[in-house]
């Protein structure tokens, strides 16, 4: 079975540019997480979708952050304009379902660094 | 609001030792809890799962415990091996229990 795919891998960009990141989840996967991972500490979730609708998106910057899934698959997260402390790692996993003890897939992460 | 600790930020042990993590959670009372590991470079694998009804869980050389009482979560890796090196992360759920609140992980190394 083909696990999350996330592009890019790594992402060098300059405060305030503007930059987006796709993920694909596992096949048959309804629940979406992206996750942002600052270095040295645990994933911090950011959005979760349910097959194309947010189910929690309390924690998402919503001023420069936005994500959208919008045929239930793949995903895009997208930061505008970019601040310096965006330079994190950011994950995407996917799960069954959502709302019980579904274990998460991740994905690569996409590395990103703002300078 | 809840909150998760991480016995310590590094773990070091011998190789053929037992390594133990531990996870404690305040201000709520998760009704399960997962374990992940996590490589340099790499997003986290799922381990184990334990709920509060269990208060022991196995998988090969891996072993997890979960103290209602005490509100805590231990982690142990028996005969332990340089490729166990990794960072581990406790995950409970949050409260609306619809996703999951990371800790933020103990790096293990095993040395040979």
């Amino acid at each position: 079975e083909a696990g999350v795919a996330q592009s890019p891998r790594y992402k060098i960009i300059e405060k305030r540019q503007s930059v987006a990141f796709w993920c694909n989840p596992i096949s048959g996967h309804a629940t979406l997480y992206w996750y942002q991972q600052i270095l040295g500490q645990g994933p911090k979730l950011l959005i979760q979708f349910q097959n194309n609708g947010v189910v929690d998106d309390s924690q998402l910057p919503k001023d420069r952050f936005s994500a959208e899934r919008l045929k239930g698959v793949d995903s895009t997260l997208k930061i505008q304009p970019a601040k310096l402390e965006d330079s994190a790692v950011y994950l995407c996993a996917s799960s069954l379902l959502t709302g019980g003890p579904y274990e998460q897939y991740f994905g690569p992460g996409t590395r990103l660094t703002v300078t | 609001s809840q909150k998760i600790e991480q016995n310590s930020e590094a773990l070091n042990i011998q190789e053929g030792k037992t390594a133990t993590l531990t996870c404690n959670y305040t201000n709520y009372s998760p009704a399960y809890l997962q374990w992940y590991r996590q490589d340099p470079g790499r997003g986290p694998v799922f381990l184990l799962l334990i709920r509060e009804n269990e208060k022991e869980k196995r998988k090969e050389r891996l072993k997890v415990t979960f103290d209602t009482t005490l509100k805590q979560s231990l982690f142990h890796i028996t005969a332990s091996q340089p490729a166990d090196s990794a960072t581990y992360l406790c995950a409970p759920p949050t409260t609306g229990a619809n996703n999951l609140f990371f800790g933020t992980g103990t790096r293990l190394t095993v040395i040979p």
